[in-house]
């Protein structure tokens, strides 16, 4: 089955910065790949997705790129703010209907 | 803007107790899905439901589980004997194309 592994677990950006967080996936069959942002005790929340034909894309401040050759994909956060602070998953899925694969997650802090 | 809901917010139960956790997904929603989080880990995949029936189920998904539509609007989760490492956080989603949607979740407490 398919296994999305993300990196890093943890990352610590100034206030303004960019983070980027990257993940690979073992099945080149997945299509879609959506990011997610976690609040501490809050449901995931869906932030930006890309699908396999489409090799980037962006949304003010976060973009998403794929690499479909080397099966792995990143989210962007350009001028991170204080409230960006969370944890963020990527997924994958193979088809419409199937479930996510989610990443580790990884714990962004944004310092002021 | 509709949203994915889910009752109760807390459980708390004893070891060998049954619960049953209750999501109403989004109306226009096909796909409906049950995710759990233990505190600090990844969102674990469940299972998944369409037209009635079960679509898929991971090994955790055993037969201590169980899911069930009652009706047009409810969809529920049953764990028959709690264990404690049952205690997570449990949450419903349901899917409009390959979007996935999230309830605010139950936090489990099995002691």
């Amino acid at each position: 089955g398919e296994n999305v592994e993300q990196h890093p677990s943890t990352l610590s950006v100034q206030e303004g910065d960019s983070a980027v967080i990257k993940c690979t996936y073992s099945d080149s069959a997945s299509n879609y790949f959506p990011w997610y942002k976690q609040e501490l005790g809050k449901r995931p929340q869906l932030i930006i997705d890309i699908r396999s034909n489409v090799g980037e894309k962006k949304d003010q401040r976060i973009a998403v790129t794929l690499n479909k050759t080397a099966k792995h994909f990143s989210l962007h956060i350009t001028e991170t703010q204080p409230e960006d602070s969370a944890v963020y998953f990527c997924a994958a899925t193979l088809e419409y209907g199937n479930k996510l694969v989610f990443g580790a997650g990884t714990i962004l802090r944004v310092k002021s | 803007e509709p949203e994915v809901t889910q009752t109760p917010s807390h459980q708390v139960t004893q070891m060998g107790q049954e619960v049953i956790l209750r999501c109403v997904p989004i109306s226009n929603h096909l796909y409906f899905y049950w995710y759990r989080q233990i505190l600090g880990q990844k969102v674990e995949f469940l299972v998944s439901f369409y037209n009635n029936e079960i679509s898929e189920k991971s090994e955790i998904f055993d037969d201590q589980f169980s899911v069930e539509r009652p009706d047009g609007s409810n969809f529920t989760l049953k764990i028959r004997s709690t264990k404690l490492e049952d205690s997570a956080m449990y949450f419903c989603a349901s899917r409009q194309g390959q979007k996935l949607f999230f309830g605010s979740g139950t936090q489990l407490s099995v002691l």
